[in-house]
């Protein structure tokens, strides 16, 4: 059951113009959700996060959007830059203990290629 | 400072090995994660380990021995693999989640890639 999707495995964009990634969850436990950005054989480098109790956080070139009764979040990327070309993964957290651990569920990952 | 630092970068062992991964961060961080990733898919949980006790245990084998001597370090023993345990694992911490504002975030070490012969 893949509580966290990502329907898209691939995204091309043109340089400058904007990315947008989507993510979907089912789950509605998860109360902050993350974006991390991947290169490969590296760990993934967390880019941006948004609490539930927000629909909107914004961090220089990325944006994070949450519609919390579609279950839907999106990343934009404005400008997109050629370096920006890796494998996005959307997170969803719950807490998982009365110490506050969280449990992150990632999604399956879109692979944004940026066009020079 | 966000960094996780993971040893080896990469390790080849055969089925009857024993071998241990290493997991290294100095940002004061309370709660420590070791994740498994097979190629093409997302990171899938492991153990979570909270004030340097396990706190989470996602059913995996015996074969794979967390252990967490201190708060900085965590190390993942592996003895008598198999072929299919051959991924990228990779180790995460976080910080205290009941100081306000800390929770939700993750910051993950670059990996160690397994492979199983």
């Amino acid at each position: 059951d893949q509580q966290v999707k990502q329907n898209s495995p691939s995204l091309s964009v043109q340089e400058g113009r904007i990315s947008i990634l989507n993510c979907d969850y089912t789950n509605s436990m998860f109360d902050y959700f993350l974006w991390y950005k991947k290169y490969p054989a590296e760990g993934p480098t967390f880019l941006i996060s948004i609490s539930s109790i927000k629909d909107k956080n914004e961090d220089g070139r990325f944006t994070v959007f949450l519609n919390k009764s579609a279950k839907h979040l999106s990343l934009h990327i404005v400008p997109s830059q050629p370096g920006d070309s890796a494998v996005y993964f959307c997170a969803a957290s719950a807490r998982i203990s009365n110490f506050g651990n969280e449990k992150l569920t990632f999604g399956t990952g879109t692979r944004l290629t940026i066009i020079p | 400072d966000t960094e996780v630092t993971q040893t080896p970068k990469h390790l080849v062992m055969g089925m009857t090995n024993k071998k241990s991964l290493k997991c290294e961060q100095h940002m004061g961080h309370r709660a420590m994660y070791w994740y498994k990733q097979k190629a093409k898919k997302p990171p899938e949980l492991m153990f979570v380990y909270s004030y340097e006790k396990l706190s989470i245990n996602e059913s995996v084998p015996s074969r794979f021995s967390p252990e967490c001597p201190n708060s900085s370090l965590l190390n993942l023993h592996l003895h008598a693999l198999q072929p299919e345990d051959s991924a990228l694992y990779l180790c995460a911490s976080s910080q205290d989640s009941s100081r306000q504002g800390a929770r939700g975030t993750q910051y993950f070490g670059p990996g160690t890639r397994l492979t199983v012969l």
